[in-house]
């Protein structure tokens, strides 16, 4: 089915580990983003990518990094975890004018 | 930046019975997009309605209509007829229309609980 894969669904991190968070889509989407989700604070843009090669902060950046190296995948990079960044990320992408298509999500724990 | 405000942190319905939620934003721009999403206990988001700011037409998707009113800045999600599968936790959602404004802006959510 077309639409945007996000993995892991679940994830634990000591302090100080690194992982990536693999985001696809098939759609063809120039624009991509990721959110984090926490409890009465909504979702948080992180960064996003209008397209292969370009990048920008969003909200909420420190601690994160991104690449765009093709249209389909747009991973997101956690350099150092803290458990600050204990929370649900989201990978959503766009084409058009529609809203967001959602991946699944992520439920990260660092510890 | 924009904001959005959802006033409501918890809500609840009698199944069948018809549910508003609200949403009002902030924003100085003539041109943009208002979105409601839900997300259910399964944590996926799902787009339930979306509005466009230059049309007067209020949406409506089956169940699910807005009340998009410009001036006031408000757009409010409408559910008639509430059955279980509506409990969820839903997002009101503002995008600007402009080509480089693909920022979603959201709200802090409100949670619907439907009484079978």
């Amino acid at each position: 089915n077309a639409g945007v894969t996000q993995t892991p669904k679940f994830q634990v991190l000591k302090t100080g580990q690194s992982m990536t968070l693999q985001c696809a889509q098939d759609m063809n989407h120039e624009y991509m983003s990721w959110y984090r989700q926490d409890p009465g604070m909504g979702l948080r843009l992180i960064h996003y990518s209008v397209g292969a090669g370009i990048t920008d902060q969003g909200e909420v950046p420190n601690g994160y990094n991104v690449s765009r190296s093709t249209t389909e995948d747009f991973p997101l990079r956690l350099l150092s975890a803290a458990p600050s960044q204990t929370s649900v990320y989201f990978c959503a992408s766009m084409g058009g004018r529609a809203g967001y298509t959602f991946g699944s999500g992520t439920r990260l724990t660092v510890v | 930046a924009q904001t959005v405000t959802q006033s409501q942190p918890e809500m609840s319905v009698q199944e069948a019975e018809t549910v508003t939620l609200s949403c009002t934003y902030d924003t100085s721009e003539s041109d943009y997009y208002l979105f409601w999403y839900k997300q259910p206990p399964s944590r996926q988001m799902i787009l339930v309605i979306r509005q466009e700011a230059y049309k007067q037409q209020n949406a409506t998707e089956n169940r699910f209509s807005v009340n998009f009113q410009k001036a006031a800045k408000s757009f409010s999600l409408k559910i008639s007829d509430s059955q279980l599968g509506d409990a969820a936790m839903y997002f009101c959602a503002y995008r600007s229309a402009r080509n480089t404004g693909n920022q979603f802006y959201f709200g802090t959510g409100t949670s619907l609980t439907v009484i079978p």
